[in-house]
């Protein structure tokens, strides 16, 4: 089974800093990864696929990057509505497995 | 555009089952796949199993085997899926979400996630 490792599991930031939150596979994963965000009580949404896509809607401030085993989202420029949890998931093969989360307060 | 509607919040004694559903609403799954994400509360979020209705067979995290079953009604419209033996530790949002099976750098992966379904276990 495929391991997800995510770092950091916290980050303190203000508005306007530049961040970077890390996944890295037990096993190389080809670029068969997401990346989500999920604001407390809602569903979690998808910013990024295949590693480095950014899905249609999301801003050009969140970016990522990474193939095989290790795996990058930034945000360029934090907005206070950027303030939540963000979890990469492989889904390269099954059991699918999410890293365990990198929540991002202010 | 595909919205997986959940069934509503349960609440179950412990060593009994919960079944819950997802309906993909706009249309039945196609040839997309369907997973189970759990999230206890402050929690991480947890793969219990997918289905890929057209192929029939669920694949289940190793940590619920013998536990849950999935399975989808004939029009491949609604998935299900029944946690049995439970406990307090069963606690948890239960969400599905679609596991689109296009390449890829075409958007596959999991795309769509319905809203959640509550499951409290409580004496």
């Amino acid at each position: 089974d495929v391991q997800m490792a995510q770092s950091p599991s916290s980050l303190s930031a203000s508005v306007g800093d530049r961040v970077t939150i890390t996944c890295r596979a037990s096993q190389a994963i080809g670029n068969d990864l997401g990346w989500y965000q999920q604001i407390p009580g809602k569903a979690p949404k998808r910013l990024i696929f295949g590693a480095s896509n950014l899905e249609t809607g999301v801003p050009s401030r969140f970016s990522g990057s990474g193939s095989g085993t290790d795996f990058t989202l930034t945000i360029s420029s934090l907005q206070p509505e950027d303030f939540a949890t963000y979890f990469c998931l492989q889904h390269k093969s099954y059991p699918f497995s999410f890293g365990q989360g990198t929540k991002l307060e202010i | 555009q595909v919205h997986l509607v959940q069934s509503g919040g349960e609440v179950k004694m412990p060593g009994s089952s919960v079944k819950v559903s997802c309906k993909a609403s706009g249309g039945a799954l196609g040839s997309h796949g369907l997973s189970w994400v759990r999230q206890a509360p402050g929690q991480g979020l947890e793969w219990m199993g997918g289905i890929i209705p057209s192929f029939g067979s669920p694949h289940y995290a190793q940590k619920f085997q013998g536990r849950v079953t999935i399975s989808t009604d004939e029009s491949r419209t609604t998935v299900y899926m029944e946690l049995s033996r439970l406990r307090a530790e069963d606690t948890a949002v239960y969400f599905c979400a679609r596991e689109n099976l296009v390449a890829t750098n075409w958007g596959g992966g999991i795309d769509v996630w319905g809203l959640g379904t509550t499951v409290t276990v409580s004496s």
